[in-house]
């Protein structure tokens, strides 16, 4: 079975700081990684999606992931966060042989003008 | 144009009650999705349904079901509505064929069970 785990449950920045939310999985195979974001009262949208080539994954709002498959992990990545990145992050994983994803339990971060 | 559209986006309502939440995508996806998100924000699956197949997750209680009348509509009954069943309910769509291809989601139906 797969899992997909997020250590950082809660994450509080002050603007300009830099983020890494980590995100780790567990599957032998072929995986597929995403990032989605949720901001306040909406739904969830994708930031970025890994599934093959260059493991590093450049997504909208100035967002990048790493796929580093010898540690089963998929960190997401911003140099310089903004107010308006306060928000809920999932990461998710699909597999070749599932398109239903399995996510985490989502990062809440706040982020301090 | 909204790609997936959910109705109500409130739902305010009495334990024991039965109601019914009302998903369409215009998308031409596949695959059509009910998640559950519950007050710490943690995100289940529900049920996955194409023409084909539905998947539950087996965790559901029966008392929830979807009905898809069309390939573009997934609606989801919840009979003898419980106060635990108070969260945020998602629908979402995607196409399949490749499990690359991400979901997308609706903007969600808050129910509140009294």
């Amino acid at each position: 079975a797969q899992s997909v785990s997020q250590h950082n449950h809660h994450v509080i920045l002050s603007e300009a700081a830099s983020l890494e939310l980590g995100c780790n999985y567990s599957y032998g195979g072929t995986v597929n990684l995403f990032w989605y974001v949720q901001y306040p009262g909406q739904h969830l949208q994708l930031l970025l999606k890994y599934f093959s080539g260059d493991p590093l994954v450049k997504g909208i709002k100035g967002f990048e992931a790493e796929f580093i498959k010898s540690k089963f992990s998929f960190n997401l990545r911003k140099p310089s966060v903004q107010w308006s990145d306060t928000a809920e992050y999932f990461c998710a994983l699909t597999s070749g042989g599932s398109y239903i994803p399995t996510f985490g339990r989502g990062t809440s971060l706040i982020v301090h003008p | 144009d909204t790609a997936v559209s959910q109705t109500p986006k409130y739902l305010v309502t009495q334990m024991g009650n039965d109601k019914s939440i009302k998903c369409e995508q215009n998308l031409g996806h596949d695959t059509m999705y009910w998640y559950k998100q519950d007050s710490k924000k943690f995100l289940k699956i529900m049920f996955s349904y194409n023409n084909k197949e539905l998947i539950i997750n087996e965790t559901v209680p029966n008392r929830f079901s979807p009905k898809s009348p069309d390939k573009a509509h997934l609606n989801l009954h919840i009979n003898s509505l419980e106060l635990g069943d108070s969260a945020v309910y998602f629908c979402a769509s995607s196409q399949t064929g490749n499990s690359y291809n991400e979901q997308f989601f609706g903007p969600g139906t808050r129910l509140t069970v009294l």
